[in-house]
């Protein structure tokens, strides 16, 4: 299977608690994207990358969430001291620079307890 | 700050039946995508629009783009059961740095019931 992968699938945490977060995109494609679905909503972007350089990050939702994706290839999301208003589901996806459409992987489902 | 508003948000029709779903748009963009999602999966890309006019059709699924108006259409033609998902209109934004991601409407719940 060569689409997105994001792991874990879901991830049940106490608030307070950092977690994180990786997506693996498709191999050839240089942008990564990162975006938090909740439920009846559509998804909300938050950040993305192309190769390692994170060329937008003003629409991550705090201080508390930041990104990496150090070699341009996997990326990771953390969220620090969680709340219960973070839990969502939070999607990965990548695409090559252009008008290409964006691929999504199947994202991880936070509970924050 | 773009925004981008679909109509309806829920879609109850019969197998069958024709219908369209609308999406508009606050800000001048030149890209506007259409995806699908299944309950509990991930989200699939129908179409690409790229400029005004552009129309595209798969099965019985055709989209287009008016980029004067800010407006895209989705139009279901002869419904059928397996259509049933939820549909998302996606718009590029742009800022200095270029393209963006995407902001997505709210989804259109659409059910077809034999």
């Amino acid at each position: 299977d060569t689409g997105v992968s994001q792991n874990p699938r879901h991830k049940i945490t106490k608030r307070g608690q950092n977690v994180t977060f990786r997506c693996d995109p498709i191999s050839e494609h240089n942008r990564l994207y990162w975006y938090r679905q909740t439920l009846g909503q559509g998804p909300e972007f938050l950040t993305y990358f192309q190769n390692e350089a994170q060329l937008e990050k003003s629409r991550l939702l705090s201080d508390r969430f930041s990104a990496e994706r150090p070699k341009g290839s996997f990326s990771t999301l953390e969220i620090q001291r969680t709340e219960q208003g973070d839990s969502a589901m939070y999607l990965c996806a990548s695409s090559l620079a252009g008008v290409s459409p964006l691929h999504f992987g199947n994202g991880t489902r936070l509970t924050v307890t | 700050e773009l925004k981008v508003e679909q109509n309806p948000l829920f879609l109850s029709m019969q197998e069958g039946k024709n219908y369209t779903i609308y999406c508009n748009y606050s800000t001048t963009s030149d890209r506007l995508y259409w995806y699908r999602q299944d309950p509990g999966k991930s989200l699939e890309s129908l179409f690409v629009l790229l400029s005004n006019g552009a129309v595209k059709q798969e099965g019985r699924l055709m989209a287009s783009l008016d980029t004067k108006a800010r407006l895209s259409t989705l139009h279901i033609t002869a419904a059928v059961h397996d259509l049933s998902a939820t549909y998302f209109c996606a718009v590029v934004q742009y800022s200095g740095g270029g393209a963006d991601g995407l902001t997505f409407g709210k989804g259109t719940h659409l059910i077809i019931q034999p």
